[in-house]
């Protein structure tokens, strides 16, 4: 079985430029999460879509950023104008739907690294 | 709000001796606990979870961890660490579907 994956795996962009970010989540996953770390500190909650809808978007930064799950399977993640201080890595998760409690897990992706210059 | 200290940014530790990585979280409700480790240029991969049930949780490669309520910390630790062993771990606690991650400890095993 596939695992989460991302693209790209780095990007390097100039700042006011735009950046867009795709993760693959596992199949069957219906829950799909974007989280941030910045310059080696915590690993922080962007959002979370269940299926197309979003569910918690309150990590969003800034309305710079723009994420869509259309479908309900792969998710973008877009940064338009990019800062500087947007850079770090971008992770991706995926969880099973939550009927079963004692089998909660986010798998994650390997992430993306995104440069600001 | 919740929040995941690690005490330790950077642990280390010679082979086969042993560790203990510290977490701390805070939190109002019940939660679930988790530990997740990172090599080099790879993504976030589970080593083991708190959900309920008996504190003394064990994962893969040896790992285990204690969930204790009143403390409120769920260290990691192992027995005997490998050179395999080196990557960064990270504390999250979870809290209605929102991953808290603490700032990750980094594991540098030596020979």
């Amino acid at each position: 079985e596939a695992g989460v994956t991302q693209f790209p795996s780095h990007s390097v962009i100039e700042k006011g430029q735009t950046v867009t970010l795709r993760c693959d989540p596992i199949s069957g996953h219906d829950n799909l999460y974007w989280y941030r770390r910045v310059m080696g500190k915590e690993i922080k909650f962007l959002l979370h879509f269940v299926k197309e809808s979003k569910q918690d978007e309150s990590g969003m930064p800034n309305n710079r950023f723009l994420a869509e799950r259309t479908g309900g399977t792969y998710s973008t993640l877009k940064v338009q104008p990019a800062e500087l201080e947007d850079s770090g890595v971008y992770f991706c998760a995926s969880s099973q739907p939550l009927a079963d409690r004692r089998a909660y897990e986010q798998f994650f992706g390997p992430g993306t690294r995104l440069t600001v210059l | 709000a919740q929040s995941v200290t690690q005490l330790d940014s950077q642990v280390p530790v010679f082979e086969e001796a042993p560790v203990e990585l510290r977490c701390n979280y805070s939190s109002s409700v019940s939660v679930y606990l988790f530990w997740y480790v990172q090599y080099p240029n790879q993504g976030l991969q589970l080593l083991l979870k708190y959900l309920s049930g008996s504190t003394l949780v064990k994962g893969i490669n040896g790992f285990e961890a204690e969930f204790n309520k009143s403390q409120t910390s769920f260290h990691l630790r192992k027995p005997s660490v490998h050179i395999s062993d080196t990557a960064e771990y990270f504390c999250a606690v979870d809290n209605f579907n929102k991953f808290y991650f603490g700032s990750g400890t980094k594991l540098n095993v030596k020979p």
